[in-house]
């Protein structure tokens, strides 16, 4: 079944680690997305990309990193610069971009820092 | 900046009653509109996609509203189920992105 698979689902990680949470689709989608989600909020945008070997930075990129080398994978790296990386991670992905497309979610990665 | 705003932020309705969901965005400018269920700790399933050029958007017992002038869209859902207990969440594309508003958390009692 097409779909989009992110993994580990549970992460934990010690302060002054850096973490990379994979998100691999096979919907053949130009543009994914990585949010972030904290508890009674809202979705936040990290980065997103719309072609391969380009990423954007969203609302809130500062301590995160992300590589597009494959049509089908968009990782994250949550680096120690993140001060506070505990939150809920979403991957998502549309035909060319949300404005012409329905958006795709993962099932999410839960990253705690201990 | 585009803003997008649910209110209320938790709802509970007796089970065969109808649901009104609201959305309000300040960028009248957006693409298209799109609304989503969440289950807890899951990630997000789409219900709905309405294009700016669109009014409403109809799948089964959903039916969603889009008015661009007031910057408001509505999700009703008819009919209400203990299985439609979870978080809804509207976004706003423009520059191909979305903007998420907190979303309303819904709870359907038998």
């Amino acid at each position: 079944d097409g779909g989009i698979t992110q993994s580990p689902k549970y992460l934990f990680r010690k302060e002054g680690q850096n973490v990379t949470l994979s998100c691999e689709q096979n919907l053949n989608h130009d543009a994914m997305y990585w949010y972030r989600q904290d508890p009674g909020q809202g979705l936040r945008l990290i980065y997103y990309s719309q072609i391969v070997n380009d990423f954007q930075k969203g609302d809130i990129a500062e301590g995160y990193s992300v590589s597009r080398e494959k049509k089908e994978s968009f990782p994250l790296t949550v680096t120690s610069a993140q001060k506070n990386p505990t939150a809920f991670y979403l991957c998502a992905s549309s035909i060319i971009g949300a404005d012409t497309g329905e958006l795709f979610f993962g099932e999410g990665s839960r990253l705690t820092v201990l | 900046k585009q803003e997008v705003t649910q209110i209320p932020a938790a709802l509970s309705v007796p089970e065969g009653e109808n649901l009104v969901l609201n959305c309000s965005f300040t960028d009248s400018a957006i693409y298209n509109l799109q609304w989503f269920r969440q289950d807890p700790g899951k990630g997000l399933t789409s219900l709905l996609l309405i294009q700016s050029s669109q009014r409403e958007q109809t799948s089964g017992r959903l039916n969603a509203s889009l008015d661009k002038s007031s910057g408001r869209s509505t999700l009703y859902i008819a009919a209400s189920q203990p299985g439609d207990s979870a978080t809804y969440l509207c976004a706003g594309s423009a520059g191909n992105k979305l903007t998420f508003g907190g979303g309303t958390r819904v709870l359907v009692k038998p």
